[in-house]
């Protein structure tokens, strides 16, 4: 019944290493989003699909890649992880409204820890 | 550029005093303005939302917000605060529909302390 899931939900690791997070919407939406929320709970956009296409490309390090092989997906790969990508990641969706104002439906988060 | 201003970052209230919770915008256009709650070690979830309908919000467990154009603000509030209110607040806003980005813009957030 899980509108929006992430998995993992914790993720520890060594610096240098490549990790994936996922994320699932049952919810029927076509805009997903990745966010990054630091440890004093700032919570910024990385990026943005639409229907499977690249709409928001936030100023993030290009060892973060999105991946979106349907409108019910979209993983987040992270190449040769640093010390500051310690922090929690959102996923969230939400369904195109053409007065604007939709609502943003979140996932439960991924706290990834980087050694 | 869309922003928000969260003025305080930690609030404490007493239980079943008011609650009031401080957000101010600054947009070039009508925008369209959210609170959302995020309780420990869990996602945001949507409290209300404003989108150029009634100014006064209603929301869930008895929030509601109030959008003053004059004073570009959208403060939060509840008449009486419980202990499970605990929690990190969020006022956002959002990119108006003709830019076809849907992104929102997130204040620095407010951490409600209710004390016994």
């Amino acid at each position: 019944d899980t509108a929006v899931s992430q998995t993992p939900k914790y993720l520890v690791t060594q610096m240098g290493n490549d990790k994936s997070i996922k994320c699932e919407q049952n919810l029927g939406h076509d805009t997903m989003y990745w966010y990054k929320q630091d440890s004093k709970k700032f919570l910024k956009i990385m990026f943005s699909y639409n229907n499977k296409e690249l709409i928001i490309n936030e100023t993030v390090p290009n060892r973060f890649s999105p991946k979106s092989p349907d409108k019910a997906h979209l993983n987040l790969h992270i190449n040769s992880l640093e010390l500051g990508d310690s922090a929690v990641y959102f996923c969230a969706s939400s369904q195109e409204v053409a007065s604007g104002g939709e609502t943003q439906y979140f996932g439960p988060g991924t706290r990834l820890l980087v050694l | 550029a869309q922003s928000v201003t969260q003025l305080g970052s930690h609030v404490s209230v007493s239980e079943g005093a008011l609650v009031l919770l401080r957000c101010n915008y600054s947009s070039s256009v009508p925008p369209y303005l959210f609170w959302y709650v995020q309780y420990p070690n869990q996602g945001l979830q949507l409290l209300l939302k404003y989108t150029s309908a009634a100014t006064l919000v209603k929301g869930i467990n008895g929030f509601e917000a109030e959008f003053k154009k004059s004073e570009t603000s959208f403060h939060l509030t509840k008449p009486s605060a419980h202990m499970s209110d605990a929690a990190e607040y969020f006022c956002a806003v959002s990119d108006p529909p003709t830019s076809g980005t849907y992104k929102y813009i997130f204040g620095t957030g407010t951490r409600l302390k209710v004390l016994a």
